[in-house]
């Protein structure tokens, strides 16, 4: 079974670009997080997805940061413009069932350094 | 607010000796907790969870020992592998209707041979 995709793996920005992140869950999940994880931290949840509707964006910056899931299947997440402090690796996570949440399956991540 | 906290950032032991890694949290709503272990360039995974209606969890080498009065957590290892050194996070899930989980800042775990 493939697991979660992320790309790019890497990025570098300066300030007040734009960037975007792409994440593929894996086939037949139900449900996709985005997290925030900043060097010597958690990872912190920035919105979570059931099918293509938002569950919870409380976290996310929604100044600057948009997401969106297309037909319940791929996410892309948006940071316009970019500050430093975006600095972090994103996570994208799937699950197949609303209430196991150890069922979450997490991509490499992708590292943003802004500059 | 620091809702999951994991004192310690990091953590070294010996091949085949115990390793205990802790947590501690604040919100008495959290009715689940889980620990992930990451490795560098990699996304967490899923090590063990323990319900709060619970105060021992075992999985092989795993075991999770949860204290609701004192709202802490820990995870042992025994024995400790050198393969197991990664970071671990510690995760609590708050009830609810979406059951977010909040994270720990995670403990660098080495195993020395």
């Amino acid at each position: 079974e493939a697991g979660v995709a992320q790309s790019p793996r890497y990025k570098i920005i300066e300030k007040r670009q734009s960037v975007a992140f792409w994440c593929n869950p894996i086939s037949g999940h139900a449900t996709l997080y985005w997290y925030q994880q900043i060097l010597g931290q958690g990872p912190k949840l920035l919105i979570q997805f059931q099918n293509n509707g938002v569950v919870d964006d409380s976290q996310l910056p929604k100044d600057r940061f948009s997401a969106e899931r297309l037909k319940g299947v791929d996410s892309t997440l948006k940071i316009q413009p970019a500050k430093l402090e975006d600095s972090a690796v994103y996570l994208c996570a799937s699950s197949p069932e609303w209430t196991r949440q150890e069922t979450q399956y997490f991509g490499p991540g992708t590292r943003l350094l802004v500059l | 607010d620091q809702q999951v906290k994991q004192n310690s950032p990091s953590l070294s032991v010996q091949e085949g000796r115990i390793s205990i890694l802790n947590c501690d949290y604040t919100n008495s709503m959290f009715d689940y907790f889980l620990w992930y272990k990451k490795y560098p360039a990699e996304g967490p995974t899923f090590l063990i969870s323990i319900s709060s209606i619970k105060d021992k969890n075992e999985d092989g080498r795993f075991t999770v020992f949860l204290n609701k009065s004192a709202k802490h957590l820990s995870l042992h290892i025994v024995p400790s592998q050198p393969g197991d050194s990664a970071v671990y996070f510690c995760a609590a899930r708050s009830g609810g209707s979406n059951y977010k989980l909040t994270f720990g800042k995670g403990t660098l775990l080495t195993v020395n041979p």
